[in-house]
């Protein structure tokens, strides 16, 4: 079993609508979780950090964390074309020195 | 401005000739990190490195080596390259361990 998983997708969603994606990990004791944004070509770029339990909101996005079901997820609200990218869930393992990606979850946004 | 830089941004080499792949950060970050992107197998972290002179083993360290002998600085050395070290190279840096990291630029590396 993978450390992190992601539905690889693609998943597509018209503009204006929610686009959610999932994440589980293995780790019981993980505690931090990150969702990055990657263009093609360029650094993955950090949208949302999540640290205990529950729900996290920065504009549009939300990042939503169930430790006891060990699975992370980001809801991005009104998707535009410009959120269409892959999207990375990374996780801290262990002591928390050590960081886990999963592969990416791609998001087309259709006009 | 805030940011890590990755040198050199791409790279031709060939089997067995020694290189290094330079990264600095100016955020006065401990926590810094490498990483390999290869498609179908996402980020794997190679190395990290918790303060000066702290380094670690990531997920697939096997032919590499870092060191960080200054805190804004972590290069990673191939010492032998190989065609299967193909591959787009990420430094990143974090205040801390926990904390979230910022990325270089990249550098793809394309070893004959």
């Amino acid at each position: 079993q993978k450390e992190v998983e992601q539905n690889s997708g693609p998943l597509s969603v018209p503009e204006g609508a929610i686009a959610s994606l999932n994440c589980t990990y293995s780790d019981r004791v993980s505690q931090s979780f990150f969702w990055y944004r990657q263009y093609s070509g360029k650094s993955p770029e950090l949208i949302m950090s999540i640290y205990s339990n529950g729900d996290k909101e920065d504009g549009r996005f939300t990042a939503q964390l169930n430790k006891a079901s060990q699975y992370v997820s980001l809801l991005i609200r009104d998707s535009q074309p410009s959120d269409s990218a892959t999207y990375l869930c990374a996780v801290n393992i262990n002591t928390g020195n050590q960081f886990y990606f999963g592969t990416g979850t791609s998001l087309t946004v259709i006009p | 401005e805030a940011q890590v830089t990755q040198n050199p941004r791409y790279l031709i080499t060939v089997t067995g000739k020694k290189l290094t792949v330079t990264c600095s950060q100016n955020m006065n970050h401990e926590y810094m990190s490498w990483y390999r992107q290869d498609p179908g197998l996402g980020l794997r972290q190679i190395y990290y490195s918790m303060n000066v002179e702290v380094t670690d083993k990531g997920d697939v360290p096997e032919g590499y080596k870092v060191s960080r002998k200054e805190k804004r600085n972590f290069p990673l050395i191939l010492e032998s390259p190989s065609p299967n070290q193909t591959s787009l190279y990420f430094c990143a840096s974090s205040l801390a361990g926990l904390n979230e990291q910022f990325f270089g630029p990249g550098t793809r590396l394309t070893v004959l």
